[in-house]
């Protein structure tokens, strides 16, 4: 398997502009996790979906950031209009079960470091 | 309020000698503990998960102990490599809680030739 596959691995924008990352989950896998990691703050939970349907957004900052799973097999994780302060690693994860189960294996993808000036 | 801290913050350690790093939480009701690496610019990976009535469980060269009453745990690194260079990072599960995750900051382990 060729594990969570996230792009791009870097953004460099300047702000105001959208942001679009993107995640492709590991085959079979129903649950989702978009994470956030700074230096500051660590690894934060921003949005987890189960079987395509958001679950639980209470980490998502502010309006400004919206995320979306159309598919089994994809999701985006959108900002607009971007800030300097967003300026992070943005990691998406995936696992296996329905609402994972207390022992359910995380996968993250490699990342997208995002920069915004 | 639940929390993961980890000490040292930092260590530095020759290659080929042994390490302990450790995790204390005040998570309750506690669920599961994980530990995982993260090589620089990389993705946490999973080396173990540890359940309220596991002790001791190893994977390969890493040894992970949990203590439940005390809250607890430990990563035990055996005879470290280059490649043992990364960041650790305790992570905790409440019951009821399944895919809340609580992250510790981490420690940053790098091994010297």
């Amino acid at each position: 398997d060729a594990g969570v596959i996230q792009s791009p691995r870097h953004e460099v924008t300047e702000m105001g502009q959208e942001v679009t990352l993107r995640c492709k989950p590991i085959s079979g896998h129903n649950s989702l996790f978009w994470y956030r990691q700074t230096m500051m703050r660590g690894l934060e939970l921003l949005i987890y979906f189960n079987n395509n349907v958001p679950i639980d957004d209470s980490g998502m900052p502010e309006d400004r950031f919206s995320a979306k799973m159309p598919n089994a097999s994809f999701s985006t994780l959108k900002i607009q209009p971007s800030e300097p302060r967003d300026s992070a690693v943005y990691f998406c994860a995936s696992s296996t079960g329905g609402i994972p189960t207390n022992t359910g294996e995380l996968f993250f993808g490699e990342g997208s470091r995002l920069t915004v000036l | 309020k639940n929390q993961v801290e980890q000490s040292p913050q930092s260590l530095i350690i020759l290659e080929g000698k042994n390490c302990t790093l450790q995790c204390n939480y005040t998570v309750s009701p506690f669920s599961n503990l994980r530990w995982y690496k993260q090589d620089t610019g990389r993705g946490p990976v999973s080396l173990t998960i540890m359940t309220f009535s596991e002790n001791t469980k190893s994977n390969g060269r890493y040894t992970a102990t949990l203590d439940a009453d005390t809250k607890q745990s430990s990563l035990h690194i055996t005879a470290s490599q280059l490649s043992d260079s990364a960041s650790y990072i305790c992570v905790v599960s409440a019951l009821g809680s399944n895919y809340q995750l609580i992250w510790g900051a981490g420690t940053k382990l790098i091994i010297k030739p």
